[in-house]
Parts: structure tokens; sequence; C-alpha cells
């Protein structure tokens, strides 16, 4: 069965700093892997997503995602943290034919501080 | 890009009544669409797939006569709460499933019910 570990609950950094969430995953197959935010009380924007290919991916907001199959790992990272990236963050994996539904984590929360 | 909208965005309702829960590709068809569910502080957690021009299929322990789903054209499916309780209150989000030459799923902004 597929499923999806964030290890971490919630994460607190300091602006400016360097970030790292983990996600480890649990898949059959080569999965389809994503990183989602989502502010309080608004829906999930996709931040990035990996099918095949180069295992680093770039998304949207300068965030990157590493995927490691050896470690069935998808860590998120961004070099500088800024104050408008505190949100919960939620990992999630898909099948390769697309049509099934996501399985997601429990998500990590992210606290930004001055 | 892929837009996919719920209306409406937030509800508030009295025990007993019945809420609908819309959910719209914008420029997209999609004869796959897929509602979660979410509490507070919680991942989310799928109910249903909606198929178009078929029946739903219901994960295990929803139940399919209280969160009736209509998927009745290829861009719009409906999440219909019936009869409401205030356990019911909640977040749910669908997404819509574009295909291509990467399938990719796409979600609403989400609608958050409050029953009273």
């Amino acid at each position: 069965a597929q499923s999806v570990t964030q290890p971490d609950i919630h994460i607190t950094v300091s602006e400016g700093a360097s970030l790292e969430l983990r996600c480890n995953y649990s898949y059959g197959a080569t999965p389809y892997l994503f990183w989602y935010v989502q502010s309080p009380g608004q829906g999930l924007q996709l931040l990035l997503k990996y099918f095949s290919g180069d295992t680093l991916v770039q998304g949207i907001k300068g965030f990157e995602a590493e995927f490691k199959r050896s470690q069935s790992s998808f860590n998120l990272r961004k070099p500088s943290v800024h104050w408008s990236d505190a949100a919960e963050y939620f990992c999630a994996v898909g099948s390769p034919s697309g049509n099934t539904p996501l399985v997601f984590g429990k998500g990590t929360r992210l606290s930004v501080i001055a | 890009g892929a837009v996919v909208s719920q209306h409406p965005s937030r509800v508030i309702c009295k025990s007993g009544t019945s809420v609908k829960i819309e959910c719209r590709s914008l420029d997209f068809q999609a004869t796959t669409m897929f509602w979660y569910r979410q509490f507070p502080k919680q991942s989310l957690m799928l109910m249903a797939t909606s198929n178009e021009g078929s029946k739903a299929t219901y994960e295990q322990g929803v139940e399919k006569d209280k969160f009736l789903i209509n998927h009745a054209s290829l861009t719009l499916s409906t999440l219909t709460v019936t009869s409401a309780h205030p356990e019911d209150s909640s977040f749910y989000i669908c997404s819509a499933l574009k295909r291509g030459s990467a399938d990719t799923q796409y979600f609403g902004p989400g609608t958050r019910l409050t029953v009273l």
C-alpha cells in the first residue's frame, strides 16, 4: 500500500536560514511525488512535482526537492526562508497512471521567526 | 495552467439541512475528480472518486447516502452533505484530474463547512 511519512510535525526556522522538510514514501513502483503548501484556511498550492528524469526538481517560490530512490525520500529544500513561507507543507505520492487519488503525508507546519 | 474552483468557499448551515458544494475545472475537462476532507490541523483524507457519467467510488467508512456525489459533466462535480450534523463540519477540498503526457491533479481552494 502507498504511504507517505513526514517525520517532523512542526519546524521552526529563522528568517534567512536554510530549510529542509523530510518526506519518505512507500510505493511498489516508481512513484509520482508532489509537494504542496497550504496557508491557513486556504487550499493547496503545488510547489513542485517529480515524475521522471532529473532527480533534482525545481519548483516555485525558490523551493527544490530531490528524489532519492535508494532512501525512498523526496525532501523539500529552500536555501533562504522568508517569513511568508510560514505554512503547512504536505508531501504526496501518486501512481504513474495519474488517475488514482494522491496519498498525503500528515504535513509539516513551518514557523518562521525573525 | 489548470484552474479548479469550488463554490461556496465558506458555508454555515443548521443541523439537519443539506449543503451542496461545487467543484469546477475551469479550463480543462476532467473525467475524474476526487473529494477530500481535512480536519483541523490534519492531513487530507480521500472521501471518494467521482467519475463523469458513472457512480462515485467511496472510501471505506464514508457514507455514500450522506455524502452524495454527482459528476454530471466533464467540468463539474458536486458533493452534497445531506442532513448535516456538527461533526460534518470540516474543510472539503476537491481535485480534478487533467490528463496529458503526465496526468496531474489540480486542487480547488476548498470549502469550509460549519454546521451549527
